[in-house]
């Protein structure tokens, strides 16, 4: 079983606020990561898949970095809004597996 | 939203019955996905399958069963309901093992159910 592990687990900031989280994965055989938002009461949709060490995507106000080396992907948002607040899972892929979800951020944007 | 619908979305059984859960989709995508999602564990894999009649097992795959007998219907069963099967269950698809964008999973709206 891979181990993927998200910090922190939650985080509570304001209205306007730039926040970002970690996913941490096992550095060796990597083959992809990927990030996820859901939100309360509805299923997971895909954010972002990344491949490259060094790859950034990016998709509004939400963006992602990735070190395949050190074995962790940041995702940023910035100036949040009540309506980013949601769980974020990533996902890490390697050669020989399945996605393994690791147990998410749950972010609360206050106004 | 990828076309993927489950059934029934809400279940009370009781220990001991069988029941069994469908997926079904409509984008005639290759993989399809069971995992259960329990408060401090996230998205587990229960099984998943990777073409018709062709499954394997996931992390958490004791006291379930799968079959997948057309290209669009996964059924998820437990043999024998448990109270530790109490859980949300979520199906999930992708258009390949290809390359990692067609690895993207679509997931359905969720079973939740309820072992007493």
């Amino acid at each position: 079983i891979l181990n993927v592990e998200q910090s922190p687990q939650s985080l509570h900031v304001q209205e306007g606020d730039s926040t970002n989280f970690t996913c941490s994965f096992p550095s060796s055989n990597f083959y992809a990561l990927h990030w996820y938002r859901w939100e309360t009461a509805k299923s997971p949709e895909a954010l972002f898949v990344m491949t490259l060490n060094g790859d950034e995507k990016k998709k509004g106000r939400i963006s992602a970095t990735l070190n395949t080396k050190e074995g962790y992907s940041y995702l940023y948002i910035k100036g949040s809004q009540p309506e980013d607040s949601a769980t974020y899972l990533c996902a890490f892929r390697s050669g020989y597996s399945t996605l393994t979800f690791g147990k998410g951020t749950m972010l609360l944007v206050s106004p | 939203d990828a076309g993927i619908t489950q059934s029934p979305r809400h279940k009370v059984t009781e220990t001991g019955t069988p029941v069994t859960l469908r997926c079904h989709q409509t984008e005639n995508h290759r993989y399809m996905y069971w995992y259960r999602q329990d408060p401090g564990h996230g998205l587990r894999l229960i099984h998943y399958s990777y073409g018709v009649k062709d499954t394997d097992k996931g992390e958490v795959s004791d006291g379930y069963s799968v079959s997948r007998s057309k290209t669009e219907d996964f059924l998820l069963t437990l043999e024998s309901a448990t109270s530790s099967q109490t859980s949300v269950y979520f199906c999930a698809i992708s258009e390949s093992g290809g390359t990692p964008a067609q690895e993207t999973q679509y997931f359905g709206p969720g079973t939740r159910l309820l072992v007493l």
